[in-house]
């Protein structure tokens, strides 16, 4: 098992263009996560879903969308990135419960000029 | 409000010299207390969950140690590859998300 993957590894946007990470996972797991990780903040939920088909609001939404058509993929956009969401973006997913282990991918470190 | 504090924030040690760090939370109603350990560029690694107070596991040269209000992580004769960042979290009330803490960074030098 590959486990948790994510796509790209790295990006540079200009600010107002657009773009797609994608995180997919081989274990079957129900729920998916996405966050964010600044220096100073630690991480920050910004959505996540409790299965195909479902997505939720975390801590910090603005700007982002997401969306999970197939259970192994869990995609998040940004349809006008800005300065402030330059981050390192983390994918985790979880088997059956919110409460189970998180497992997490290795990351999307985004650049926003 | 969830909260969850590390300390310290960056902890320097000898190769062979023991510690601990502390994570105390507040959150109503414990779910699970998690240690990961990040590496520089890389996602977070799961190492322990601890569901109540009084629970212990270990790992290696790690034990993870839970109470009602606080999580320690000793490290017994650290070695240099035991240099990263651990992280600790905590479910919120609802269950529906981690609340992380910002972090301890460990170096160990030999």
């Amino acid at each position: 098992n590959a486990g948790v993957t994510q796509t790209p590894k790295f990006r540079v946007l200009k600010t107002g263009q657009s773009m797609t990470l994608l995180c997919a996972q081989d274990m079957n797991h129900e729920y998916m996560y996405w966050y964010r990780q600044d220096p100073g903040m630690g991480l920050r939920l910004i959505h996540y879903s409790v299965g195909e088909g479902t997505t939720a609001k975390g801590e910090v939404p603005d700007g982002y969308n997401v969306s999970r058509l197939k259970k192994q993929n869990f995609l998040l956009g940004l349809e006008s990135a800005a300065p402030s969401q330059t981050s390192v973006y983390f994918c985790a997913s979880t088997p059956r419960r919110s409460t189970d282990t998180q497992y997490f991918g290795p990351g999307t470190r985004l650049t926003v000029l | 409000e969830d909260q969850v504090t590390q300390s310290p924030e960056a902890l320097r040690l000898q190769e062979g010299e023991s510690s601990s760090l502390n994570c105390s939370y507040t959150v109503s109603g414990l779910r699970g207390l998690f240690w990961y350990r990040q590496d520089p560029g890389k996602g977070p690694e799961f190492l322990f969950t601890l569901y109540s107070a009084g629970e212990e596991k270990e790992k290696e040269r790690l034990k993870a140690t839970l109470t009602k209000k606080e999580s320690f992580l000793h490290i017994t004769a650290p070695k240099p590859e035991d240099s990263a960042t651990y992280l600790c979290a905590v479910h919120n009330q609802a269950g529906t998300a981690l609340i992380f803490g910002k972090g301890t960074t460990l170096s160990v030098s030999s």
